[in-house]
């Protein structure tokens, strides 16, 4: 059974620095299927990268996704405050078909 | 741009069965690539898939759900629906609607809706 699991739980940052997410599978992940969405505080989830590294419509080019095999990384390049949101790891595989990771929070300082 | 919509009562009792509905529109509904979805957020926790449905009917559900969840759908009115049975203080959560696309991913989202469980 897929599992993901995401670290930091929590990542406070100041304005202009770099955040570093990751997101790390309990077994060999398809790149295809790895997804990345951001929650803002009582918002829904919001699609911000799919296949590994794509980005969404309309997400600024700050945020990037890598990764391969069981490591994924969300990066935002320079931290805006608009930035602030808990981020989540998704994959579609087979057992069960849709994994959630349990989020990393991001804060600004 | 795809719209999503639930709605349903914000309160239900223990052991009670909740029923939702999610209103789509501009929308393809019978398009072929897109699965009808729904999803929950216990207060304070992570993401939950729950289930989807296809334009032809193809369900495919959370095994840790199946025994007590249905999804059907209206295509006369835009709209599909989730039946979970045997509710209980567990199951109090936002309750989104969303597409699963060709993309394997969840998008967009409806606004959710809160379900609280409680007598």
């Amino acid at each position: 059974e897929m599992g993901l699991t995401q670290s930091p739980g929590t990542l406070s940052l100041s304005p202009g620095e770099r955040a570093t997410l990751s997101c790390r599978a309990s077994q060999r992940a398809s790149n295809s299927y790895l997804t990345w969405y951001q929650q803002k505080p009582a918002q829904a989830p919001r699609l911000l990268i799919y296949g590994t590294s794509r980005r969404a419509t309309g997400v600024p080019a700050r945020f990037s996704g890598s990764g391969s095999g069981t490591d994924f990384t969300l990066t935002i390049s320079s931290l805006e405050p608009e930035d602030v949101a808990v981020y989540y790891c998704q994959y579609y595989g087979n057992s069960p078909p849709l994994t959630f990771g349990g989020g990393t929070r991001v804060e600004i300082k | 741009q795809v719209q999503l919509q639930e709605s349903g009562p914000g309160l239900v009792k223990p052991s009670q069965t909740l029923s939702l509905t999610c209103s789509v529109s501009n929308g393809s509904f019978n398009d072929d690539e897109n699965f009808w979805s729904w999803l929950r957020q216990s207060p304070g926790k992570g993401l939950e898939w729950i289930g989807f449905i296809n334009y032809r009917g193809t369900t495919i559900f959370n095994p840790s759900l199946k025994s007590r969840i249905s999804i059907s759908l209206d295509p006369s009115k835009n709209q599909f629906f989730l039946r979970m049975t045997s509710m209980t203080a567990a199951d109090t959560a936002v309750y989104y609607c969303a597409t699963w696309g060709p993309n394997w991913t969840f998008d967009p989202w409806g606004q959710g809706t809160l379900v609280t469980v409680s007598s």
